[in-house]
């Protein structure tokens, strides 16, 4: 049962367009989420985080949305920039995970120049 | 910088024999580190928990005899896949983190038993 999902497994945009990620998730304890970003032969990277006391947290480019009522949570790239092309994993924690991460499959986002 | 080593990056190896996968913390001390697994299009699935100075702690359905995982130092974690088949084939991920931060990985392993 995935408890973290991301629905669409690629993204295609355009440089200088917004890329928007999409993330949902079923398990209604959980309390912090993170966005991590992996290149091809490399380890994720961590890209922006978000707690479930907030609904936006913005560093530069890069925006998540909290929607806790849907539990849904995106991240938004502005403008999208050709480096931004990899891999994106929405994490979750929280509840009876603890500190531990639960990941969802991934989103290949492609940004086209 | 990396802040978390992870040695090798690339092994074959063929079945039967058993692969060490090293994982090091640099600059800090981890008395806890993850070890994750990860499969073609599919998300990372944590295999177990690496305690120092204690045994791990496994996610269900991950033999511990099949992955022996030793955290002998602060700095340091070892995965060690026993009697490999070509079913392990896949990619190993070590993670870390220090205080507060955020999970920081290692850039993983590709192991391919043949």
């Amino acid at each position: 049962d995935q408890q973290v999902k991301q629905n669409s497994p690629s993204l295609s945009v355009q440089e200088g367009r917004i890329s928007i990620l999409n993330c949902d998730y079923t398990n209604s304890m959980f309390d912090y989420f993170l966005w991590y970003k992996k290149y091809p032969a490399e380890g994720p990277t961590f890209l922006i985080s978000i707690s479930s006391i907030k609904d936006k947290n913005e560093d530069g480019r890069f925006t998540v949305f909290l929607n806790k009522s849907a539990k849904h949570l995106s991240l938004h790239i502005v403008p999208s920039q050709p480096g931004d092309s990899a891999v994106y994993f929405c994490a979750a924690s929280g509840g009876e995970y603890g500190n531990k991460l639960v990941f969802g499959a991934g989103t290949i986002l492609r940004v086209k120049s | 910088g990396a802040v978390v080593s992870q040695h090798p990056s690339r092994v074959i190896c063929k079945s039967g024999t058993s692969v060490k996968i090293e994982c090091r913390s640099l600059d800090f001390q981890a008395t806890t580190m993850f070890w994750y697994r990860q499969f073609p299009k599919q998300s990372l699935m944590l295999m177990a928990t690496s305690n120092e100075g204690s045994k791990a702690t496994y996610e269900q359905g991950v033999e511990k005899d099949k992955f022996l995982i030793n955290h002998a130092s602060l700095t340091l974690s070892t995965l060690t896949v026993t009697s490999a088949h070509p079913e392990d084939s896949s990619f190993y991920i070590c993670s870390a983190r220090w205080g507060g931060s955020p999970l920081h990985f290692g850039n993983g392993t590709r192991l391919t038993v043949t």
